[in-house]
């Protein structure tokens, strides 16, 4: 059974950096993508990131581009959002997806997701 | 400001049709496989249909899929209570080199 687990999430000050973890398991997880999709509260879903299963290939969304690093570490089965220069905006559940497409495309397993509050 | 557009609501009674659109443009939609993801309150979301049409193991035929140039559509029949959730369509945008979902929208059933 498929399973992923987010942590690190915290109430962080504007301009703040953060480090979120996906541990997956159930899957032989260097085969396949895996991203990161954020929900602000009472809002919609909104992706940010996306990593390909060897790491080689990256994506972002133009709302993190630069401030944001996504990483794999296929021997601890865990992906990784480094998140920098963090703003009010920022503030979402953050959960990782496994994706068994090429390029971002099909989300077949969600985290629940961990928090990430930008506020002073 | 999501570049795929889907009404905020639909409803319907116990039984009934409801459709959502997905409405976006030929660097998204119209060159890329759309899905379509459910949220039930609280929870994560579940992948309903890829591939514009296809349904993932486990999920009934009641939901469906379809496109059209540049806009899907998600179909469920026989609606049932516990299909109120919100729903959200998501494709590849060529242009953005990113993923985008839609502005998702909520079925009620009434």
């Amino acid at each position: 059974e498929v399973h992923l687990l987010e942590s690190g999430g915290a109430l962080v000050q504007p301009g703040g950096s953060l480090r979120l973890s996906c541990e997956a398991s159930g899957f032989t997880f260097s085969t396949y993508a895996m991203n990161w999709v954020r929900q602000a509260p009472g809002k919609g879903l909104e992706w940010v990131s996306g990593i390909s299963g060897s790491g080689s290939n990256t994506y972002y969304a133009d709302s993190v581009k630069g401030r944001v690093t996504i990483s794999r570490d296929n021997s601890k089965n865990t992906v990784y959002l480094q998140m920098n220069s963090l703003r009010v905006e920022d503030t979402a559940v953050y959960s990782c997806a496994k994706d068994f497409g090429v390029v971002p495309s099909n989300f077949d397993y969600w985290g629940h997701g961990t928090l990430v509050t930008v506020s002073s | 400001q999501s570049v795929l557009t889907q009404p905020p609501s639909v409803s319907a009674a116990p039984g009934q049709k409801v459709t959502i659109s997905c409405s976006g443009s030929s660097s998204n939609i119209g060159n890329n496989y759309v899905s379509w993801y459910q949220q039930l309150p609280g929870t994560a979301p579940k992948l309903l249909i890829y591939e514009y049409h296809k349904r993932p193991s486990g999920i009934p035929d009641r939901f469906s899929g379809s496109k059209s140039a540049t806009s899907a559509t998600l179909g469920i029949t026989g609606l049932q209570t516990g299909d109120e959730a919100d729903y959200y369509c998501g494709t590849w945008d060529s242009s953005l080199s990113a993923y985008v979902f839609g502005t998702g929208t909520k079925v009620t059933v009434l």
